[in-house]
């Protein structure tokens, strides 16, 4: 079953804009993570977020996690054309280290 | 480092038949994962091991689909028979040991069921 869901599905934006993901899961989680994939490709780690922790940057990445709302938030600032992909959050639960992949929201980055 | 290794890239077959994919995992990584996604949905993992013990397979149809892994190294994942339903990317993750480390995944197979 999955774990989290994204909010947009879909999103669509101007190059150089900024674009924000969100996630909600329904358990307590260790950490939660981002991945992209392109079309066609496999998955991509982007960034990993520990429950004790609130906000991590990764380059033109950054991740909020609040674990009284049960949810995370992706931004991707600048955006480029090569950002255009699908995003997915994904969860582990203590003693278990089983990935639950959420369902995608599909960013689409306009020149 | 090299990443995931995944065999055959693509693949067609008819409703019934067997079919057969491979991985190799980054050298080092215990733990491997299989995981299935159907068009326009998330990956779900069908089972995970660590290596090369089953650590979870609560999720694969163990009537149809059955995987191995040995030596702890490649692993195989097997569907037989196929059905309609199976059509879907089937991707390979591999990772070390613990709780705190990202998922290295494989380019996937693509299965259709015809």
């Amino acid at each position: 079953s999955q774990q989290g869901e994204e909010d947009p599905q879909a999103l669509s934006i101007q190059e150089g804009e900024n674009a924000t993901m969100n996630c909600s899961y329904k358990t307590s989680i260790n950490n939660l993570q981002w991945y992209r994939q392109n079309s066609g490709r496999g998955l991509v780690h982007l960034i990993l977020i520990r429950s004790n922790e609130r906000e991590k940057h990764s380059g033109r990445l950054r991740v909020t996690l609040d674990t009284s709302k049960k949810s995370s938030s992706l931004l991707i600032t600048a955006s480029r054309a090569a950002d255009t992909a699908s995003y997915f959050c994904a969860t582990t639960n203590f003693g278990n280290e089983k990935l639950t992949f959420g369902t995608g929201t599909r960013l689409t980055i306009i020149p | 480092e090299a990443g995931v290794a995944q065999s055959p890239r693509y693949k067609i077959i008819e409703k019934r038949q067997s079919v057969a994919f491979w991985c190799n995992p980054i050298s080092g990584h215990a733990t491997l994962y299989w995981y299935q996604q159907i068009l326009g949905q998330g990956p779900k993992l069908l089972i995970q091991f660590q290596n090369n013990g089953v650590v979870d397979d609560s999720q694969l149809p163990k009537d149809r689909f059955s995987a191995e892994r040995l030596k702890g190294v490649d692993s195989t994942l097997k569907i037989q028979p196929a059905k309609l339903e199976d059509s879907a990317v089937y991707l390979c993750a591999s990772s070390l040991v613990g709780l705190h480390y990202g998922y290295t995944f494989g380019s996937g197979t693509r299965l259709t069921v015809v």
